[in-house]
């Protein structure tokens, strides 16, 4: 059974500061690997999707990378702004299942 | 808006009552999902439907729950007897078939809360 795991479960930052945040899987067999942030007391955004067959996906100042051997995804934030303060969440897929298994996530704060 | 839309917002409900949400995808997704999320975790399967097909359900999802989309267009999630434990974040999400991972668009979620 696929568990996903989000160490730290929160953050504190100063502006302006780069930061990486992790997320582990026990399943190597993944299907891919999403990132989302959620806002407080609303739904999820999509970040960025890795496939398997990918090692990377950026977006702006968001960089994704996925290391299914070791069974690590990290996503990178560039100098972190106020507005990047929000929970962020990584979800597995598994074989094309459409089912996403979830980590706690990561609460972020971003001091001005 | 074009987005995932939900309604309602919030419900408060006395224990033992049935509730009813609505999910409306964005129009031209063919994959519609229900999950649900309490404090400080994050979100849990609970059904998938393509089209109009439920194709898959949690084991979360006991004899209490029911999910439908009519016409593969908007889903409602109904809950009977509501219990305690039912108190959480409902979200829905949506999906076009790609033939890969697809990238999942989520509603702002209704918060259940049974009293």
């Amino acid at each position: 059974k696929q568990e996903v795991t989000q160490i730290p479960a929160a953050l504190s930052v100063p502006e302006g500061e780069n930061l990486v945040l992790n997320c582990s899987f026990t399943d190597s067999a993944i299907y891919n690997l999403q990132w989302f942030r959620q806002d407080p007391g609303k739904g999820l955004t999509s970040l960025l999707l890795i496939q398997s067959s990918q090692r990377e996906q950026t977006s702006g100042r968001l960089n994704a990378s996925l290391d299914k051997s070791s069974g690590r995804s990290t996503l990178y934030i560039a100098a972190s702004q106020p507005g990047d303060s929000a929970t962020y969440l990584c979800a597995s897929e598994m074989d094309s299942s459409y089912k996403l298994i979830f980590g706690s996530g990561t609460r972020l704060l971003v001091r001005p | 808006d074009t987005g995932v839309s939900q309604d309602p917002r919030h419900k408060i409900t006395k224990r033992g009552q049935n509730v009813t949400f609505r999910c409306d995808p964005i129009s031209e997704h063919n994959r519609l999902y229900w999950y649900r999320q309490t404090l400080g975790q994050g979100p849990e399967f609970l059904t998938y439907f393509q089209n109009e097909a439920q194709l898959e359900k949690s084991r979360l999802l006991s004899d209490r729950f029911s999910a439908e989309r009519p016409k593969g267009s908007f889903s409602t999630l109904e809950i009977q007897r509501t219990e305690q434990g039912d108190s959480a974040m409902y979200l829905c999400a949506s999906s076009f078939q790609t033939g890969g991972g697809e990238k999942l668009f989520f509603g702002s979620g209704t918060q259940l809360s049974v009293l």
